[in-house]
């Protein structure tokens, strides 16, 4: 069975900091893939990075990156210099790869970001 | 080029009462995905279809049905309507490899009263 956690279940921080989303996942696959998904309050799942579990390199896309770390079974998200834009919810997920898998999600975490 | 597109977008039934749901997957996609989403949780999968049968099951009961279309189109067909089944469908649409992306539709917000 597969499973993501996303402990935080809401943060706030003021505009210009930086935060730390936190995504644990459990597995048996030896390949699979991971998400992130941003869900605005308009509803739409927004696509921010698919990351293969044979790739453990860090991704830095401007004021996004992503740390995954296989040992800890971890791949969190960081943005910094948060902007008011950027309150949403940020859900973790996780699918095996190859072929046509579901894609299981965390529960979410809320970020707003004050001005 | 349009992306995954769900219609309606917001539908209110009573309880009892069968409701289908709609999803024209963006072009090139073969594969499409129904999820559910109730308010503050994250999406749970419904089902997947794939050359018009259902490929993939999750944990939801019969009341819970879909079809594909020769199109790539899908519905999803929800029988005896509960207050719980309340929430925010989602549809996703996926291609094969190499490319292996899923993008997700805008979603429809049915309520049950």
């Amino acid at each position: 069975a597969q499973k993501v956690t996303q402990a935080q279940t809401e943060i706030s921080v003021v505009e210009k900091e930086d935060v730390t989303l936190d995504c644990v996942y459990e597995t048996r696959d030896t390949t699979y893939y991971l998400f992130w998904y941003k869900q605005p309050p308009s509803g739409e799942l927004v696509f921010l990075i698919r990351r293969n579990s044979f790739d453990e390199q860090n991704e830095i896309s401007g004021r996004y990156s992503w740390n995954f770390q296989k040992s800890t079974s971890s791949f969190n998200f960081t943005i910094t210099a948060s902007q008011v834009v950027d309150s949403a919810v940020y859900f973790c997920a996780l699918s095996r790869s190859g072929g046509y898998q579901k894609v299981t999600f965390g529960t979410g975490t809320k970020l707003q970001v004050i001005p | 080029d349009a992306g995954v597109t769900q219609s309606p977008t917001h539908l209110i039934k009573t309880r009892g009462q069968q409701v289908t749901l709609r999803c024209s997957p963006k072009s090139g996609h073969d594969t499409v995905s129904w999820y559910q989403q109730a308010l503050g949780q994250g999406p749970q999968f419904i089902f997947q279809y794939y050359e018009e049968e259902e490929r993939q099951r999750g944990n939801f009961p019969d009341r819970f049905s879909g079809h594909q279309f020769p199109n790539y189109s899908s519905e999803l067909n929800v029988n005896a309507l509960l207050l719980g089944d309340s929430a925010l469908y989602l549809c996703a649409s996926r291609s094969g490899p190499p490319l292996d992306e899923q993008f997700f539709g805008p979603g429809t917000r049915l309520t049950v009263l």
